[in-house]
């Protein structure tokens, strides 16, 4: 079982907000930054947020992302056909002494 | 732009020892960043397999620590994975990832490799 909560599916519509949880504890959520990928089908993960609330370059500010206590928050606006992926939030538990990342929350763009 | 690329034999026998490479271009090995190795076997989620400093420190998976090795090759800006006595649950799709952004954010990855592992 992933050291870090996620749901499996979540949907909307298109032009929607949705948001995708990752829930976990104080040795990896709750005393470290959590970073966030989306991988389309297929393809390598790409890093979408990272230090919790921070955008790389030249992605969408559309995805917006969170942190509180020991659970974290992805958000996306806006919803796009293209954002169709599975979304994976990820970071250091200190307790196993490694990276982490949740077992993946699948995006349906109804 | 950064770019990473993972070769290797696609399939390994059980028992055996799956080698990869991951070629690095756009940015030097021997900066202050972290080359990590990240895998996915077929349909499942991202598994961390462990990550190697420019100083040549590592640091690996405790549940796979014992059969990882990661390394570097300077001269060929270069870092390599080595998992030994491999069976079919190690099979999957295995990314090479840097770090550059930060520390542990993940932010490029080279395309995957899959690696199978039958007789």
């Amino acid at each position: 079982q992933p050291v870090l909560t996620q749901p499996p599916s979540v949907s909307a519509a298109p032009r929607q907000r949705v948001t995708i949880a990752c829930s976990g504890s104080s040795s990896n959520i709750g005393n470290n930054a959590i970073n966030w990928y989306q991988q389309l089908p297929g393809k390598a993960p790409k890093l979408l947020i990272y230090y919790n609330d921070l955008l790389p370059s030249g992605v969408s500010d559309r995805f917006s992302g969170s942190k509180s206590g020991t659970s974290a928050s992805l958000a996306i606006s806006g919803l796009q056909s293209e954002d169709e992926a599975d979304y994976y939030c990820a970071t250091w538990d200190a307790s196993l002494n490694c990276w982490v990342f949740g077992g993946g929350t699948k995006l349906t763009v109804l | 732009q950064v770019q990473l690329q993972e070769s290797g034999p696609g399939l390994v026998k059980p028992s055996g020892t799956l080698s990869l490479t991951c070629a690095v271009s756009g940015a030097s090995i021997s900066s202050g960043n972290w080359w990590s190795w990240v895998r996915q076997p077929p349909g499942k989620g991202l598994e961390w397999i462990g990550e190697i400093s420019q100083s040549g420190n590592t640091i690996y998976n405790p549940s796979l620590k014992s059969r990882v090795t990661i390394s570097e090759d300077k001269s060929k800006n270069q870092f390599s994975l080595k998992m030994t006595s491999v069976t079919a649950a190690d099979t999957a799709v295995y990314y090479c990832a840097s770090s550059i952004t930060g520390v542990g954010t993940f932010d490029h990855w080279g395309q995957g490799t899959l690696v199978t592992v039958s007789s």
